[in-house]
């Protein structure tokens, strides 16, 4: 089973912040990695798929990289409504999702 | 417009039974591969099972021997028949497309006596 380490589990930032969170595949995915973005109560929304592609509607702001075994989820500038849980996922053999990296006001 | 709907959830006693399902509009659940994913409370995501277009079907080891999803092509719904169910399956059960580009809103299962 192909396992994932999501870090930081917790981030404090501010309005503003260049944020980065960071997932290591236990193997090759090659470039089926997934972001989601997830509000208490609410289903997870997808933000990039592919490892760096962007789903239709959401903002620039959120870009992804790498492929293999890490990849990067970056958020240029946050914003007040990002201020969530985000979860990278695998999606190379099953699925198999990130522990959640909470993004917590400063 | 896509749409995942699904229901069935509830409070079940433990070792009892429940059928979810995951009524979907705007596409064809056939032509699809879908996914059961749960969230316990309080914690991350977890993937439970899949169904591919061929038929293929595979299980999270958590739920192996317990759980068994289908789909009902005339309906355009899926299924998660879940027997032996334990606390441990506490969870809300969501639906999703594909590798995850459409997912239900999700449905409670409470196991406890």
């Amino acid at each position: 089973d192909i396992q994932m380490t999501q870090s930081p589990s917790t981030l404090s930032a501010s309005v503003g912040d260049r944020v980065t969170i960071t997932c290591r595949a236990s193997q090759s995915v090659s470039i089926w990695l997934a972001w989601y973005q997830q509000k208490p109560g609410k289903a997870p929304n997808l933000l990039i798929s592919k490892a760096s592609s962007l789903e239709s509607g959401v903002p620039s702001r959120f870009s992804g990289s790498g492929s293999g075994t890490e990849f990067t989820l970056t958020i240029s500038s946050l914003q007040p409504d990002d201020f969530a849980t985000y979860y990278c996922q695998q999606y190379n053999s099953y699925w198999t999702f990130g522990q959640g990296t909470k993004v917590e006001i400063k | 417009e896509v749409q995942l709907v699904e229901s069935g959830g509830g409070l079940i006693q433990p070792g009892g039974s429940l059928r979810l399902s995951c009524a979907a509009s705007g596409f064809t659940v056939s032509s699809n591969y879908m996914s059961w994913v749960r969230q316990a409370p309080g914690k991350g995501l977890e993937w439970v099972s899949v169904f591919y277009t061929g038929g293929g079907t595979y299980y999270a080891d958590s739920v192996k021997g317990r759980f068994t999803i289908s789909r009902d092509n005339s309906k355009n719904t899926l299924y998660l028949q879940m027997n032996s169910l334990r606390a441990e399956d506490t969870a809300v059960y969501y639906c999703a497309r594909e590798w995850g580009k459409a997912w239900g809103q999700g449905t409670l299962v409470t196991v406890s006596s």
